[in-house]
């Protein structure tokens, strides 16, 4: 597609409960990533993709927090029994390997209550 | 550990008034420095790279500029359309090592 497409835009999710967050990267774009962007915070890097290397889990922040990408394309970040401070804005981005910049989606706004 | 200080954390200018933005960084090697803008309920827009210390580039009414520890972006003129949020991040040279963004400044242009 023209740009990175990140599903759904909002989803409101009572506590406890599993989400997943779908990323569509930019078709032949090697390296995806999530982020993570809360309220009068930076950028937190959860995890990196990069071709059929093993993903760079290193700023997952919990063992709720898991991800996977099928075929080399689109992505899938679950959060298990999920928690208030879960609540942020989720950030995906992809880029070619070696290239300059990433190109982010519009993300989804999660909010736990 | 790599870190990301951008200053100010928010800054309001009249439409014409020149300024800058900084960011300062520590990196133990950098390949590249970067900047955004982040428009409300929108991801970050790439703006530039920066590679080595005495670099500048410009794109309309922006430049950013890189020393060994420092990165500004100057705003000449600016104009309304200018405001969002500008974030700047670095990458070390270990591989394609995922990007350290800094809180970044949130700037209003006041027409």
């Amino acid at each position: 597609g023209a740009g990175v497409s990140q599903s759904p835009s909002n989803k409101v999710t009572e506590k406890g409960k599993d989400v997943e967050l779908r990323c569509d990267p930019i078709s032949g774009h090697t390296a995806l990533y999530w982020y993570r962007q809360s309220l009068g915070q930076g950028l937190e890097f959860l995890i990196y993709f990069q071709g059929n290397s093993a993903p760079d889990k290193s700023g997952l922040p919990s063992d709720r927090f898991s991800a996977e990408r099928t075929g080399g394309s689109v992505s899938t970040l679950t959060i298990q029994r999920t928690q208030q401070e879960d609540s942020a804005v989720y950030l995906c981005a992809s880029s070619l390997q070696g290239s300059d910049g990433y190109t982010f989606g519009s993300g989804t706004r999660l909010t736990v209550v | 550990e790599d870190q990301v200080t951008q200053s100010p954390e928010a800054l309001r200018l009249q439409e014409g008034e020149s300024s800058s933005l900084n960011c300062s960084y520590t990196v133990s090697g950098l390949r590249g420095l970067f900047w955004y803008r982040q428009d409300p309920g929108k991801g970050p827009e790439f703006l530039f790279t920066l590679y080595s210390a005495g670099e500048e580039k410009e794109k309309e009414r922006l430049k950013a500029t890189l020393t060994k520890k420092e990165s500004f972006l100057h705003i000449t003129a600016p104009k309304p359309e200018d405001s969002a949020t500008y974030l700047c991040a670095v990458q070390s040279p270990s591989g394609n090592t995922p990007l350290v963004f800094g809180k970044g400044t949130r700037l209003s242009v006041i027409a």
